[in-house]
């Protein structure tokens, strides 16, 4: 089974809004890191966040991990049209290079 | 850095055929990733190489998949002999584990379609 769990599945929000999309995973973990997928493209890493550290910016984006519940969260601020795309968490499986990546959240920014 | 190159970008073949995918990761990268991705299954990693040796091919569906890393900056994924179900989009990526990084740069990925 997938480790790493994202929700909603689909977001659809106005631009300048800001969208909040999670993800929660089962068992321990050394890192987790979000991506995004533009329609047609690859993956993009966006940021990651170790397992000891419980909140991470980077520009717009903000990711915060919480342990103790399994989850993280990544929020984008102001989103923009461009913003669009799907978003992806990976999840370190045995603390190794191998990552396993959930199902992923559909962002939608309406002009 | 070009970043990850896969070739080619679109595939179209019978079923029955032989399918050859290519990657070349990003020059110094030690590790190697194969994913497929598909709007049922999501991204479902097949098979990942470490320094050119293979080290979880697990999720390779059947035999009819194999997987090589002849050298440093070139991968391939085979599919023999193709079936529909095959039809998916193939994505290579690498990583470096020089200074603790762990981020995986995916490829443009390969769209093949089996009929």
């Amino acid at each position: 089974s997938q480790q790493g769990e994202e929700d909603p599945q689909a977001l659809s929000i106005q631009e300048g809004e800001n969208a909040t999309m999670n993800c929660s995973y089962k068992t321990s973990i050394n890192n987790l890191q979000w991506y995004r997928q533009n329609s047609g493209r690859g993956l993009v890493h966006l940021i990651l966040i170790r397992s000891n550290e419980r909140e991470k910016h980077s520009g717009r984006l903000r990711v915060t991990l919480d342990t103790s519940k399994k989850s993280s969260s990544l929020l984008i601020t102001a989103s923009r049209a461009a913003d669009t795309a799907s978003y992806f968490c990976a999840t370190d499986v045995d603390y190794g290079q191998n990552f396993v990546f959930g199902p992923g959240t559909r962002l939608s920014v309406l002009p | 850095d070009a970043g990850v190159i896969q070739s080619p970008r679109h595939e179209v073949t019978e079923m029955g055929q032989e399918v050859t995918l290519r990657c070349k990761p990003i020059s110094g990268h030690d590790y190697l990733f194969w994913y497929r991705q598909t709007m049922m299954r999501g991204l479902e990693l097949l098979i990942y190489f470490n320094n050119n040796v293979p080290i979880d091919d697990s999720g390779m569906p059947e035999d009819r998949f194999s997987a090589k890393m002849p050298n440093a900056s070139f991968s391939t994924l085979k599919i023999q002999p193709s079936e529909p179900r095959d039809s998916a989009v193939y994505f290579c990526a690498s990583s470096g584990t020089r200074g603790g990084i762990y981020e995986q740069y995916f490829g443009p990925g390969t769209r093949l379609t089996v009929t």
